[in-house]
């Protein structure tokens, strides 16, 4: 069955960069769309990003400066990384497969950004 | 970007209610809302896509709606499990948008 499942470091320090992982099962990059969302705590959901399955990027314009989202097809990985984080940016992020408004979800990875 | 407008953002509920969420959209987004679930600590889960559809496993007591620019998800006989936030989401352009959400909790 479809599975995605997130994985990083639970804390950031402002200024510095963050690096997530997507490792999806069951599907094919080549194939499917992959979104990065995120939520600060307490609040709504954030559309952040999208590779799609040609390998195209697009980019939250809030963040696109700031952010970058890659793959490795081979080992069916998706790679968010986003710079100059600020306290803002703690939030738990998800991976969602982007097919019909995102049918499937990881369970995400709280980041915090603190010193 | 267009923007989801999400009422209530929370609602005191009575298990056996019939709840109504609703989303209304700054411009057409046809019939592409789909309306999520969410508990503590966990993902959302689809439960409602293209604005009337149940997604697989969600009972039926969930149903959604539209009229207009206005989407609305229905529970109808709430239980226990239904206790959540609840989203929405159009996706019918891009950046796709959520609502501000809405937290439903015992009276």
């Amino acid at each position: 069955q479809v599975q995605l499942k997130e994985s990083g470091p639970g804390l950031v320090q402002p200024s510095q960069t963050l690096s997530l992982t997507c490792t999806v099962s069951g599907l094919s990059l080549t194939s499917n769309s992959v979104s990065w969302i995120r939520q600060p705590p307490g609040k709504g959901l954030e559309w952040m990003g999208v590779i799609w399955s040609n390998g195209g990027t697009d980019y939250n314009s809030a963040i696109k400066s700031r952010l970058s989202i890659s793959r490795d097809t081979s080992k069916s990985q998706v790679f968010l990384k986003m710079n100059s984080l600020q306290t803002e940016d703690t939030a738990m992020y998800f991976c969602a497969r982007d097919y019909g408004g995102f049918d499937y979800w990881g369970q995400g990875v709280m980041v915090t950004v603190s010193s | 970007d267009i923007q989801m407008t999400q009422s209530p953002s929370s609602m005191s509920v009575s298990l056996g209610d019939t709840v109504t969420i609703t989303c209304r959209a700054s411009q057409d987004v046809g019939i592409y809302v789909n309306w999520f679930q969410q508990k503590p600590g966990k993902s959302p889960r689809r439960m409602i896509y293209r604005a009337t559809n149940l997604a697989d496993g969600v009972p039926s007591r969930f149903s959604g709606s539209r009229s207009g620019s206005d989407y609305s998800l229905t529970i109808s006989s709430l239980e226990s499990e239904d206790v959540a936030d609840y989203h929405c989401l159009q996706y019918d352009e891009y950046p796709p948008t959520f609502g501000g959400g809405t937290k439903l909790e015992l009276k």
